[in-house]
């Protein structure tokens, strides 16, 4: 059974201040993984996809990677914002026919202004 | 528009009702699903859909039903609410590959007294 967690579960940064935060996974038959925003009473963001063939996938001030052979992947956050405050969740989808995904408990970040 | 809807938003309930909660989307994709979430915790995968024919039980499917009525609707069902089935209930979609990012509903918080 696939298990995804995140570290850290909480942060605090200063504004500008570049972040990396942390999803492992228990099964390397991904068959991708995605980040996903979450704002308080909202429904989920995606930030991005990284197919299992891929290593990495950027937008904007974000950059995620991908190593299927360690089980983990990095959200790279630059010169954050207080905009970026949020929660943020790292979901794997596995490599079978339903391809429904295993979610992480996601890292509540803040960004002090 | 929002492309998943969920409705309703918000829903206070006593123990031995029953529920339904709503999802439709205008994507044209053909997998949906149900997730909920509690608190502190990711998203658990509840049941799941490929088509109007295919319905399939996910993780933590005790106590729910689902409809998919037409390709763009799918119904979750809490034939006799619990306490415990308190959470915040996300409907989600994606494409028959699984290769776009799945895209999901604003969710709806359920309190059951």
């Amino acid at each position: 059974k696939q298990e995804v967690t995140q570290i850290p579960a909480a942060l605090s940064v200063p504004e500008g201040e570049n972040l990396v935060l942390n999803c492992s996974f228990t099964d390397s038959a991904i068959y991708n993984l995605q980040w996903f925003r979450q704002d308080p009473g909202k429904g989920l963001t995606s930030l991005l996809l990284i197919q299992s063939s891929q290593r990495e996938q950027t937008s904007g001030r974000l950059n995620a990677s991908l190593d299927k052979s360690s089980g983990r992947s990095t959200l790279y956050i630059a010169a954050s914002q207080p905009g970026d405050s949020a929660t943020y969740l790292c979901a794997g989808g596995m490599d079978t026919g339903r391809r429904a995904l295993t979610f992480g408990s996601g890292t509540r970040l803040q960004v002090q202004p | 528009d929002a492309d998943v809807t969920q409705t309703p938003r918000n829903r206070i309930t006593k123990t031995g009702k029953r529920i339904m909660l709503e999802c439709s989307q205008t994507k044209g994709h053909d997998r949906m699903y149900w997730y909920r979430q509690d608190p502190g915790l990711g998203l658990r995968l509840i049941y799941y859909s490929f088509d109007v024919k295919d319905i399939n039980k996910g993780e933590i499917s005790d106590g729910y039903s689902v409809s998919r009525q037409a390709q763009a609707k799918f119904s979750l069902s809490l034939e006799s609410a619990i306490p415990n089935q308190t959470a915040l209930y996300f409907c989600a979609t994606s494409d028959r590959q699984g290769n776009q990012p799945q895209h999901f509903g604003d969710g709806t918080r359920l309190s059951i007294l």
